[in-house]
C-alpha cells in the first residue's frame, strides 16, 4: 500500500539551529500539506502545494519557516533560525488533488521536533 | 471564522459503545471527517460524511451529523483495546484548497 514517507522521524536541535524536514507524496498525488500538531492540539495547515505552486501560505511564519516543491514531487520545509516554540510534530500530508470534490488527504508518520 | 471543538477525553470499558463529539462553526462546510491517531503517529482517516448526509454507517463506525446545530458525532460500537487512540474531528469548508479545520482532539481511553 502507498504511503507518505517522512524523515527525519525524529530531530533535536538547539534554538538558532537550522532544521529541515523532508516528506515524499505518495505517487502521482499533485496536492502536499504540511501541518504543525502541538501537543495536546490538532493539526494546523502551515503550508499547501498544488504540484510546484504554493495555494496557501497565510499560517507560515515567513521569517523563519520556508517550504519548497521543486519538481512538484518531493517537499521539504526548513525552519531557520529554530525558536523553543517551534517543538512539535510536523505532519505532511498528500491527496490526488485539492477541488471542490472530496478528495482523502494521507498523512505521513511525521517528524517530531524538540527544540532546546 | 472557522473553529471545531471537541471534547478532551473519553473513557469507556470494553466492550461498549463510544461516541465522540464535535461541533464546528462553519455552515458552508462541505466534509466533516473522523481522523484517528494512535501514539507518536500519522493521522489514519477513519469516515468522513457529506454535508447533505445526516448518517453514514460503516462497520463499528456510525457518523451522525445535525447540520442544524453543526453537531457531529461519532460512535463505536463494541469498543476495543485496540481503539484507544485520539480522534480528531476535522471539516473542509467552502475553499476549493481543500483546507482541513481540525479539532483539538478526543483522548478515548477502553478500559479491559
Amino acid at each position: 500500500e502507498a504511503e507518505v514517507a517522512q524523515s527525519p522521524r525524529y530531530k533535536i536541535t538547539e534554538k538558532s539551529q537550522a532544521v529541515a524536514f523532508w516528506c515524499d507524496p505518495i505517487s502521482g498525488h499533485a496536492t502536499l500539506y504540511w501541518y504543525r500538531q502541538i501537543l495536546g492540539q490538532g493539526p494546523e495547515l502551515l503550508v499547501q502545494f498544488q504540484d510546484e505552486s504554493v495555494v496557501d501560505d497565510s499560517q507560515l511564519p515567513k521569517d523563519r519557516f520556508s517550504a519548497e516543491r521543486l519538481k512538484g514531487v518531493d517537499s521539504t520545509l526548513k525552519i531557520q533560525p529554530a525558536e523553543l516554540g517551534d517543538s512539535a510534530m510536523y505532519l505532511c500530508a498528500s491527496s490526488l488533488r485539492a477541488a471542490r470534490t472530496q478528495e482523502t488527504q494521507y498523512f505521513g508518520p511525521g517528524t517530531r521536533l524538540l527544540v532546546l | 471564522g472557522e473553529d471545531v471543538e471537541q471534547s478532551l477525553f473519553l473513557s469507556v470499558r470494553e466492550g461498549d459503545s463510544s461516541v465522540i463529539n464535535c461541533t464546528y462553526t462553519d455552515s458552508s462546510s462541505t466534509y466533516l471527517y473522523w481522523y484517528k491517531q494512535e501514539p507518536g503517529a500519522g493521522l489514519q482517516l477513519l469516515t468522513y460524511i457529506f454535508s447533505n448526509m445526516d448518517m453514514k454507517q460503516d462497520q463499528r463506525l456510525t457518523v451522525l451529523l445535525n447540520k442544524k446545530d453543526k453537531h457531529l458525532s461519532l460512535r463505536i460500537a463494541d469498543t476495543q483495546t485496540g481503539d484507544s487512540a485520539i480522534y480528531f474531528c476535522a471539516e473542509r469548508g467552502s475553499s476549493n484548497t481543500g483546507k482541513l479545520i481540525f479539532g483539538q482532539g478526543t483522548t478515548l481511553q477502553v478500559k479491559p
